[in-house]
């Protein structure tokens, strides 16, 4: 069965300061991957999707940036982070057939605070 | 553009009462339709979806019916358990990402 793991769950952080979360998926290859956002009061924010190793679309500008190493891993990352970067950060994954389903699987998310 | 609109929260209801979630979409087309659940701690998972119009979703005693007419997908249960408390999302999909309403929170008391 497939499994999706993301880690840390929790994360507090100085303003300006670097930051990476990393997501890993088992049991299936070829995922797409997603990192969503869900900032308090607020939606989910997709931030970034993959469908395939080294390649990252970016839906909102800003100063996150994705990578994808290895074909199931998927990394969230900033040089210097913001105050209004803190949120709830969440790894997701779907079938690499296209989104068909509409079925994503999420991990259970990254709680970060920046401060 | 694409886009979910969904009733803002908290709905705080009683054990055993009627629960509608209302959730309206903006989209070119017919995109299918999906209401995820995220329970405390937990990430979101699927709850139920609909591909085209006046397909009735169902799942564990929720459902919605993917009307064009109104190009809403309202949630319902006809008696909602205080282990139904959680935040859910609509989404519609769009291309190759789901798009997701803000999200409403659901609190049952018993």
């Amino acid at each position: 069965s497939q499994t999706i793991h993301q880690w840390p769950a929790t994360l507090v952080q100085p303003v300006g300061s670097p930051l990476s979360l990393e997501c890993t998926v088992e049991g299936t290859s070829n995922p797409n991957l997603y990192w969503y956002r869900q900032a308090a009061g607020r939606g989910l924010q997709l931030l970034f999707y993959s469908v395939g190793i080294g390649q990252i679309s970016s839906e909102v500008p800003q100063n996150l940036s994705a990578s994808r190493p290895q074909d199931r891993q998927f990394i969230l990352s900033s040089k210097k982070l913001l105050l209004s970067d803190s949120g709830f950060y969440l790894c997701a994954w779907s079938l690499n057939r296209g989104l068909k389903t509409g079925e994503l699987f999420f991990g259970e998310g990254s709680r970060l605070t920046v401060l | 553009g694409n886009s979910v609109t969904q009733m803002e929260g908290p709905v705080t209801l009683s054990e055993e009462a009627f629960l509608t979630i209302n959730c309206t979409y903006t989209a070119t087309g017919y995109p299918s339709l999906f209401w995820y659940v995220q329970y405390p701690g937990e990430g979101l998972q699927l709850l139920l979806k609909a591909t085209k119009a006046d397909d009735k979703g169902s799942n564990k005693g929720f459902e919605a019916t993917y009307r064009k007419e109104t190009t809403s997908f309202h949630l319902e249960k006809g008696s909602v358990q205080v282990s139904d408390s959680a935040v859910y999302f609509c989404a519609l999909l769009h291309g190759n990402k789901l798009v997701f309403g803000a999200g409403t929170i659901l609190r049952v008391k018993s």
